[in-house]
């Protein structure tokens, strides 16, 4: 089975650095998904990760750590409008499913 | 179309009815998922159709629960019977295919709620 972790709740300050972090056990892996979901609409893709290392778009990163079974989304630079709900998810060994972690609501405060 | 799009928005029915949600993914995209999204709680994976393939059904949680794909393109999820527990929202994604990097798509959802 699939085991996908990440903190339920963080708040931040308009203009810092949040990082999310999400921990998973899974059958195999084929990637890692962030998504973002503000409240009451559909999830939109952020990023995507297969190999180590750092993967950056503008005010947003992502991390992989394989050997650790551990990611984290970093968020620059935030703004009110990132107040939302960040999923992390997993590509397992069956290469199609995306299992899904409980999601991070993040509250960016003035 | 340009987007997935998933009817109705909202469905309030009474316990014991059955319902039928329907979603409609982007064109050419030959992979689609159903997902689960209960208040406060992570995405819960209920089907996967790839092309003419055999579905994953493997997530349906009941029965009662079950999905069709008609010529390779919309799809319909019915609920029979219909309990309080199945209140959720419902999401549709589709992609181009159904592996490695390819990015899923999603719905606005269907809202179901049972009273």
């Amino acid at each position: 089975g699939q085991n996908i972790d990440q903190p339920t709740e963080m708040t931040a300050t308009e203009g810092a650095i949040v990082q999310i972090n999400c921990t998973y056990q899974t059958s195999g892996f084929n990637g890692l998904f962030w998504y973002q979901q503000h409240a009451g609409e559909a999830p939109t893709f952020l990023s995507y990760n297969v190999l180590d290392g750092l993967e950056e778009k503008g005010r947003f990163s992502s991390f992989l750590s394989r050997s650790k079974g551990y990611s984290y989304l970093l968020l620059k630079e935030l703004q009110m409008k990132d107040s939302a709900s960040y999923l992390c998810a997993v590509r397992g060994g069956n290469d199609y499913k995306l299992s899904f972690g409980a999601g991070t609501t993040v509250t960016v405060r003035a | 179309g340009a987007g997935v799009s998933q009817s109705p928005s909202n469905k309030v029915t009474e316990k014991g009815k059955d319902v039928e949600l329907r979603c409609d993914p982007i064109s050419g995209h030959t992979a689609l998922y159903w997902y689960r999204q209960s208040l406060g709680q992570g995405l819960e994976f209920l089907i996967y159709f790839q092309g003419n393939s055999a579905p994953d059904k493997s997530g349906l949680p009941s029965d009662r629960f079950s999905a069709e794909r008609t010529g390779g393109s919309v799809s319909t999820l019915t609920i029979q019977r219909t309990q309080q527990e199945d209140s959720a929202v419902y999401l549709c994604a589709s992609s181009v295919q159904g592996s490695g990097a390819n990015v899923l798509t999603f719905g606005a959802g269907s809202r179901l709620t049972v009273l």
